[in-house]
């Protein structure tokens, strides 16, 4: 059964205090993997698709990376705007996405 | 922009109420998915589609049924609603084919409370 776990829980930063979101993750045969924020009383919104080890995707301050067994989303001098909910989802051979918990992000000014 | 649409975004009803919450994709994806999410916890799979006329139960087991009718169109309906069926319901779309699994597209939502 695939499986995916966030770290941490939440997160609470000062403006400007770089820092990263854990993913792990187990699945059968990954077929992507992928990272969404979620803001309070909305859908997901998609960040970013990552598909094999080594691989790094960027967006402004955002940066993803994925080994074998994790992925890491890194955020550089973040800001207010960047607090969100991060969700984390795996999809394997069987074409199910299984999603994470999330990370709570707060970024104080 | 959004190009998967849900309505109604809130809906209070009372027990024992049929409804219908609406979801559109003008994005031509096949698959087509619902999802349940509770303030804080994870989203849970409750319908899936492949296609036109092709329905499957997902994870968490929902007392919802669900039809596809029209490829862009993928209505939740609940016949009875219960406040157990309290939540947020989410539905997201995406691209088929291929060897690797496009990402998922969601809608806003619709907040459902059940008094």
């Amino acid at each position: 059964e695939d499986q995916v776990t966030q770290s941490p829980e939440a997160l609470r930063l000062q403006e400007g205090e770089s820092s990263s979101l854990n993913c792990s993750y187990t699945v059968s045969g990954l077929r992507g993997l992928f990272w969404y924020r979620q803001d309070p009383g909305k859908g997901p919104e998609f960040l970013f698709t990552l598909y094999s080890a080594g691989e790094e995707k960027e967006k402004e301050r955002l940066k993803a990376t994925l080994t074998k067994k994790e992925s890491f989303l890194h955020i550089t001098a973040p800001k207010p705007e960047d607090s969100a909910t991060y969700l984390c989802a795996v999809s394997g051979g069987y074409q199910k996405v299984t999603f994470g918990t999330g990370t709570k992000l707060q970024v104080i000014p | 922009e959004a190009d998967i649409y849900q309505t109604p975004r809130y809906l209070v009803i009372g027990t024992g109420k049929k409804i219908t919450l609406e979801c559109s994709q003008t994005m031509g994806h096949d698959k087509m998915y619902w999802y349940q999410q509770d303030p804080g916890m994870e989203l849970h799979l409750i319908h899936y589609s492949y296609g036109v006329n092709s329905t499957e139960k997902g994870d968490l087991s929902s007392e919802s049924t669900v039809s596809r009718i029209r490829t862009e169109h993928f209505p939740l309906t609940l016949e009875s609603a219960r406040p157990s069926h309290t939540s947020q319901y989410l539905c997201a779309s995406r691209s088929g084919g291929g060897l690797y699994n496009s990402p998922l597209h969601f809608g806003n939502g619709t907040r459902l409370t059940v008094t």
